[in-house]
């Protein structure tokens, strides 16, 4: 699976947009892009996924560049709960390849009032 | 309600105890995975398998082993050869395809 990189932190206003990059460079063709959050001693939670066209859920968009080597989950309006730590990672997802899911650091965002 | 269930939430035990950590889902989803994470670190990769009767390792299996005899469990021991086992371990289950992962909401171990 290719590797993502995102900022470790960032701190967003309530009521605001939150935009959290997402660097995957190496993405391959047939690789999605998934979106989780963890709450704090928590088990991840899915936010959303895309392989080339935006796509937006009740949750947050998921904006992917043309050349897919980055993306960009935006939260519209933040709120005191979508503090978290919100996971990028890519993966292939096929039994052929092993549905192997690894996750990387992730960022912390902090949502201030 | 379909789910992924793991217990026991808090666990304790003395060094050199092996120790079984429980994950069942009956979200009928193919592959089911194991995670380790450290304060203020993220979800590394312990076991995973795609399907029964079949498992590989992920990036820190050493210290670890897994069966998979039914679809829906998934139990993870802690060896005593695992150096430090004390961490919060999550189970998670997808069914393959283009889906997302389900995850449990951990067991919190620590061994004194």
């Amino acid at each position: 699976d290719a590797k993502t990189t995102q900022p470790p932190s960032m701190d967003c206003a309530e009521g605001r947009a939150a935009n959290l990059p997402c660097n995957h460079s190496t993405i391959s063709g047939n690789e999605y892009v998934y979106w989780y959050r963890q709450i704090h001693s928590q088990g991840p939670q899915y936010i959303i996924h895309g392989l080339k066209n935006n796509e937006t859920n009740e949750m947050a968009s998921l904006i992917i560049t043309e050349d897919r080597k980055s993306s960009t989950l935006i939260l519209p309006h933040a709120t005191l709960r979508d503090t978290a730590v919100y996971y990028c990672i890519v993966r292939v997802a096929n039994r052929a390849a092993g549905n192997k899911l690894t996750f990387g650091g992730g960022t912390r965002v902090l949502v201030k009032p | 309600d379909g789910g992924i269930t793991q217990s026991p939430k808090y666990l304790f035990r003395k060094e050199g105890q092996n120790v079984t950590l429980s994950c069942e889902q009956n979200l009928n989803h193919d592959a089911m995975y194991w995670y380790r994470q450290d304060p203020g670190q993220g979800l590394r990769l312990i076991y995973y398998s795609q399907i029964v009767n079949d498992f590989q390792k992920g990036d820190i299996a050493e210290g670890y082993s897994v069966s998979r005899e039914k679809k829906e469990s998934f139990p993870l021991t802690v060896t005593s050869a695992q150096k430090n086992p004390t961490a919060f371990y999550l189970c998670a289950s997808t069914s393959g395809g283009n889906t997302e992962a389900f995850f449990g909401q951990g067991t919190r171990l620590t061994v004194v």
